[in-house]
């Protein structure tokens, strides 16, 4: 079946613009879970949804950041007056349920110029 | 606090070597998972292997091979007769397992391997 898909794959943005970045799970897999990749480093958790509900948002490093999932599938993540340090990939998983495996999609790469 | 060190930045081999990719971490957790993930140049992050921290049996599949050792808080990953196709970053990550904890994963910096023909 498909795998966990995110759109757009590049996006490239001015400092000080707003951005949305779109996560399409696994069909039926109700956790879904935002990750930032810095160059060189490992993913960094951002916020996890069980549900259409944020379960864990400990991870967002500021008020800029906001994700939503409105009807328990399709997340995005928004990012306000975006600044050059918010550049990096942003990956999406998704799991079956609460403590089961997580699945990445291909990410996508932010440029904030 | 939750943290994953894989001590080895970068890691060059040559076709047919077996290579063995370190991983150390710390938790208070009583239960919880460690993973491997494999992100080669594509950039998608690959899933490898999920152990319990309750099962400590070592693991096989194929040319991959896991160690998992409570003792030295250690899930160190083996790859026997390495091939050119296993170049990639390398991340080991762990999680709660408690019901009620946290889901997320906690990632190491990662292990770049090259394989070399």
């Amino acid at each position: 079946g498909a795998g966990v898909s995110q759109t757009p794959s590049n996006k490239v943005t001015e400092k000080g613009k707003y951005v949305e970045l779109r996560c399409d799970p696994i069909s039926g897999h109700t956790a879904l879970y935002w990750y930032r990749q810095s160059l060189g480093q490992g993913p960094e958790f951002l916020i996890y949804f069980q549900g259409t509900g944020a379960a864990d948002d400990s991870g967002l490093p500021n008020d800029r950041f906001f994700a939503v999932r409105p009807e328990g599938s399709v997340s995005t993540l928004k990012i306000q007056r975006t600044e050059r340090g918010d550049s990096a990939v942003y990956l999406c998983a998704s799991s079956a349920n609460r403590g089961k495996t997580q699945y990445f999609g291909p990410g996508t790469r932010l440029l904030v110029l | 606090a939750q943290k994953v060190t894989q001590a080895q930045t970068e890691i060059s081999v040559v076709e047919k070597e077996d290579v063995t990719l370190d991983c150390v971490y710390e938790t208070r957790d009583t239960t919880y998972y460690l993973f491997w993930y494999k992100q080669p140049p594509s950039g998608e992050l690959v899933f490898l292997i999920r152990r319990n921290s309750f099962d400590e049996q070592n693991e096989i599949s194929g040319r991959y091979s896991w160690n998992f050792q409570k003792s030295t808080s250690s899930f160190n990953f083996t790859i026997t007769a390495s091939q050119v196709v296993d170049s990639a970053v390398y991340f080991c990550a762990l999680s709660e397992a408690a019901q009620g904890g946290s889901e997320k994963l906690v990632f190491g910096k990662g292990t770049k391997l090259t394989v070399n023909p």
